[in-house]
């Protein structure tokens, strides 16, 4: 079955640590987005890639880092610049030929100790 | 003022009722609009599109009006199984044909026996 796989799915970390989620779609999708979602929050647009080997900063990149070597893969490192990197972050994908509908992983829930 | 506004509820309503949420966008360039349903601690999954026309899916209704630039769904008949927040999700298609997709904070429904 096609679709996006995040893992971990569950990650806790100490203060100062670097910290890298995976993202892998087998949807042939063109376009890959990175989310961060904090309690009571809508979902806040860390980067985005539309094409291999390019990626852009959406409204919160600070903190943040991306590589897109592969169409299928779409890692965000969240590194120990990141003040407040404690929250529920979502990768999803989408045809670049299509009006927008998304297509979520299941999300990795970070926790910094 | 917010790309996307939603009124965070919680909406409160017992079974059977018929409940509606609107959402308020800003970019009067905005092109396509969707009602996604989130469950608690769960990623977001498209509910529906909404449409020009304004457009049915069994008991849920989405309308959009671009004049006053709001989108609406109505949930007719709702069930304890509707429980969840609902987030709109506004689409601007970008020069060279990629996506810019802006959440909002979601509305929280609880139907309730």
């Amino acid at each position: 079955d096609g679709g996006i796989t995040q893992s971990p799915k569950y990650l806790f970390r100490k203060e100062g640590q670097n910290v890298t989620l995976s993202c892998e779609q087998n949807l042939n999708h063109d376009a890959m987005y990175w989310y961060r979602q904090d309690p009571g929050q809508g979902l806040r647009l860390i980067y985005y890639s539309q094409i291999v080997n390019d990626f852009q900063k959406g409204d919160i990149a600070e903190g943040y880092s991306v590589s897109r070597e592969k169409k299928e893969s779409f890692p965000l490192t969240v590194t120990s610049a990141q003040k407040n990197p404690t929250a529920f972050y979502l990768c999803a994908s989408t045809d670049r030929g299509n009006t927008g509908e998304l297509f979520f992983g299941e999300g990795s829930r970070l926790t910094v100790l | 003022r917010k790309e996307v506004e939603q009124d965070p509820g919680p909406f409160n309503v017992p079974e059977g009722a018929t409940v509606a949420f609107n959402c308020t966008y800003s970019n009067s360039a905005s092109q396509s609009f969707f009602w996604y349903r989130q469950d608690c601690r769960k990623e977001p999954k498209l509910l529906m599109s909404v449409y020009s026309s304004g457009n049915e899916d069994g008991r849920f209704t989405a309308q959009l009006n671009r004049a006053s630039q709001y989108i609406s769904l109505l949930i007719r008949d709702s069930k304890l199984s509707d429980s969840a927040t609902y987030l709109c999700v506004v689409n601007i298609i970008l020069t060279g044909g990629g996506n810019k997709l802006t959440f909002g904070t979601g509305t929280q429904l609880k139907v309730e026996l």
